[in-house]
């Protein structure tokens, strides 16, 4: 079936330091790919997402890349603040947009000051 | 409302009780799901309402396990008899048909079952 595996957490950054956040995924023909944001106290929120091989998603100073040949969407920002400390999934789905959702684990991040 | 409202945020119960969960989606919004989350797991999908179309109720992991929808309002989860292995986050997210891409997710009910 279809899966999502995200690297192991949590992750821990000073401020301005460099992020990645890996995901991976099993899936059979081309799906969708998202990441997906909770920060402390509130929902889940679309971060950013990519539709197709080498579309590049990108939102708040955070990119992924859709990479068809390593199946991957990992998540980068090139100098990370404390307000991002917060709970990242990644997800892919298969159809349109009322299509479920298949979802990683997720990973905490937090950054210190 | 501005968001998706679940209720209530916290509970507590015995094992072997029956719980219900409480979703309010977005007005206007046409699609609304039922994951959770267990400790160290990802979201898990369990039922997705669209409109007046039957449910998918593919990820309900038992018939212990049920959700209904009036229209294109409240939703509830139903949990019956629970045990221990229910505990989790439950989530509930609505969108938009024709609307954005993502869903807009509640701050879910964590139930604990002891």
């Amino acid at each position: 079936g279809n899966s999502v595996t995200q690297m192991e957490g949590p992750v821990t950054l000073s401020e301005e330091a460099f992020l990645t956040i890996n995901c991976t995924y099993t899936a059979t023909g081309y799906p969708s790919l998202f990441w997906y944001v909770q920060y402390p106290g509130e929902g889940l929120q679309l971060l950013l997402k990519a539709t197709k091989a080498d579309d590049k998603g990108s939102n708040k100073g955070f990119e992924a890349t859709y990479r068809k040949e390593t199946t991957s969407f990992h998540l980068e920002k090139g100098s990370v603040q404390v307000s991002d400390s917060a709970v990242y999934f990644c997800a892919l789905r298969f159809g349109g947009a009322n299509s479920k959702l298949t979802f990683g684990k997720g990973i905490t991040l937090s950054v210190r000051p | 409302g501005a968001g998706v409202s679940q209720s209530p945020s916290n509970k507590v119960t015995e094992k072997g009780k029956d719980v219900e969960l409480r979703c309010d989606p977005i007005s206007g919004h046409t699609a609304l799901y039922w994951y959770r989350q267990r400790l160290g797991q990802g979201l898990e999908f369990l039922i997705y309402f669209q409109g007046n179309s039957a449910p998918d109720k593919s990820g309900l992991p038992s018939d212990r396990f049920s959700a209904e929808r009036t229209g294109e309002s409240v939703s509830t989860l139903t949990i019956q008899r629970t045990q221990q292995e229910d505990s989790a986050v439950y989530l509930c997210a609505s969108r938009s048909t024709g609307g954005p891409d993502g869903y807009t997710f509640g701050s879910g009910t964590r139930l604990t079952v002891v």
